[in-house]
């Protein structure tokens, strides 16, 4: 299996735009996870689903940022518009045990100028 | 609201020995723990886990401890060797459930 795959790896964009990160999950697995990597925050978890299913989206900033899931071979992550301190990496990973690890993605770097 | 921390940006550690990297926690609620790694420019990876219920877990040269009463986990890397250097994220789930909480991580550089 090819892992978990992110696209696209960077992204530079004017404020204001609408960004879209896409993620593949690796095949057979139930869950996928959307996380954002800051140097103060570490890994913070945005949003989970389940069975294609949104679970939590507590750690979704603000209205600027959607997630949706249409199959369980393909998920997006928008924000609309986009603002400078919205620059991070954007991780998805996915899992298929409750108490498992989580496979994650090699990330896409979002920078907002 | 931190609810797993490492208190500790970065450790160094010469090769050969040993590197502690801790972990604090503030919910009791959580009942499994995961320690990942990560090297630059990709995601992390899972390194170790251990549940609640027990105290100690090992594999290999990493170990993972767990100290309840203290809300504490550390994971020990021993003998330490130059392609450990990498970020180490400590995590925790909560009985249950699937989101995984993660700390800030902690750089760790092994000098040969």
């Amino acid at each position: 299996d090819a892992g978990v795959i992110q696209s696209p790896r960077h992204e530079v964009t004017e404020m204001g735009q609408e960004v879209t990160l896409r993620c593949k999950p690796i095949s057979g697995h139930n869950s996928l996870f959307w996380y954002r990597q800051t140097m103060m925050r570490g890994l913070e978890l945005l949003i989970y689903f389940n069975n294609n299913v949104p679970i939590d989206d507590s750690g979704m900033p603000e209205d600027r940022f959607s997630a949706k899931m249409p199959n369980a071979s393909f998920s997006t992550l928008k924000i609309q518009p986009s603002e400078p301190r919205d620059s991070a990496v954007y991780f998805c990973a996915s899992s298929s045990r409750r108490r498992g690890e989580a496979f994650f993605g090699q990330g896409t770097r979002l920078t907002v100028v | 609201d931190q609810q797993v921390k490492q208190n500790s940006p970065s450790l160094s550690v010469q090769e050969g020995r040993i590197s502690i990297l801790n972990c604090d926690y503030t919910n009791s609620m959580f009942d499994y723990f995961l320690w990942y790694k990560k090297y630059p420019a990709e995601g992390p990876t899972f390194l170790i886990s251990i549940s609640s219920i027990k105290d100690k877990n090992e594999d290999g040269r990493f170990t993972v401890f767990l100290n309840k009463s203290a809300k504490h986990l550390s994971l020990h890397i021993v003998p330490s060797q130059p392609g450990d250097s990498a970020v180490y994220f400590c995590a925790a789930l909560f009985q249950g459930a699937q989101k995984l909480v993660f700390g800030q991580g902690t750089r760790l550089t092994i000098n040969p």
